[in-house]
């Protein structure tokens, strides 16, 4: 079984939807992440949560929202999706040091029509 | 702003030789350096960490180095099998994880 889960893996909606992408880990990490990945872009980082109760923007998170509900949970939520958020985006995890590396979820493919 | 680049390109070559990535920085100064793996349609998967202070790390057929004077770093595939062909990710940090990525170069190990 996969250590960070996302679910769903694909999803098709329209603009002005409500959408939201659920990260589960078993790694045991404090710390999360939800990152953005566009063709011929690196990975932006939407928003970031370094233990339940610590929720911080990213570069990029005009537009989304998240929930930390526990140590293993972390959602992203699109309030009203418009097309340019059409994207993969990936959940990440870390151990809670300065050069953790990440582990990553096998990513989630958004289209909003 | 920060930018950091790798090629674009496709980086084509055969098997058995050595593949050599770059990754280009500016207006940072990270103090540690990541490459990552990234096959199709799957997540990103962390290969080797470099720190300033280093001039190069090696993992089995994997090497990096690091130069902060020329702000760049290059990953070193020796050997290199059809089975390396992904494309590799590297990212810079400073301190608390908030790393920033290029784009990507795509490497193709053909038999």
């Amino acid at each position: 079984d996969a250590d960070v889960t996302q679910t769903p893996r694909n999803r098709i909606t329209k603009t002005g939807k409500r959408i939201m992408l659920e990260c589960s880990q078993t790694k045991g990490h404090d710390r999360m992440y939800w990152y953005r990945q566009d063709p011929g872009l690196g990975l932006q980082l939407i928003y970031y949560s370094f233990d339940v109760k610590d929720i911080n923007k990213g570069e990029i998170s005009d537009g989304y929202s998240v929930s930390r509900q526990a140590q293993a949970k972390f959602s992203l939520s699109l309030e009203s999706a418009i097309p340019n958020q059409t994207a993969l985006y990936f959940c990440a995890t870390s151990l809670g040091t300065d050069t953790g590396e990440l582990f990553f979820g096998e990513g989630s493919r958004l289209t909003v029509l | 702003s920060q930018k950091i680049e790798q090629n674009s390109e496709a980086l084509n070559i055969q098997e058995g030789k050595t593949a050599t990535l770059t990754c280009n920085y500016t207006n940072y100064s990270p103090a540690y350096l990541q490459w990552y793996r990234q096959d199709p349609g799957r997540g990103p998967v962390f290969l080797l960490l470099i720190r300033e202070n280093e001039k190069e790390k090696r993992k089995e057929r994997l090497k990096v180095t690091f130069d902060t004077t020329l702000k760049q770093s290059l990953f070193h595939i020796t050997a290199s099998q059809p089975a390396d062909s992904a494309t590799y990710l590297c990212a810079l940090g400073r301190g608390y994880n908030k790393l920033i990525f290029g784009a990507g170069t795509r490497l193709a190990v053909h038999p």
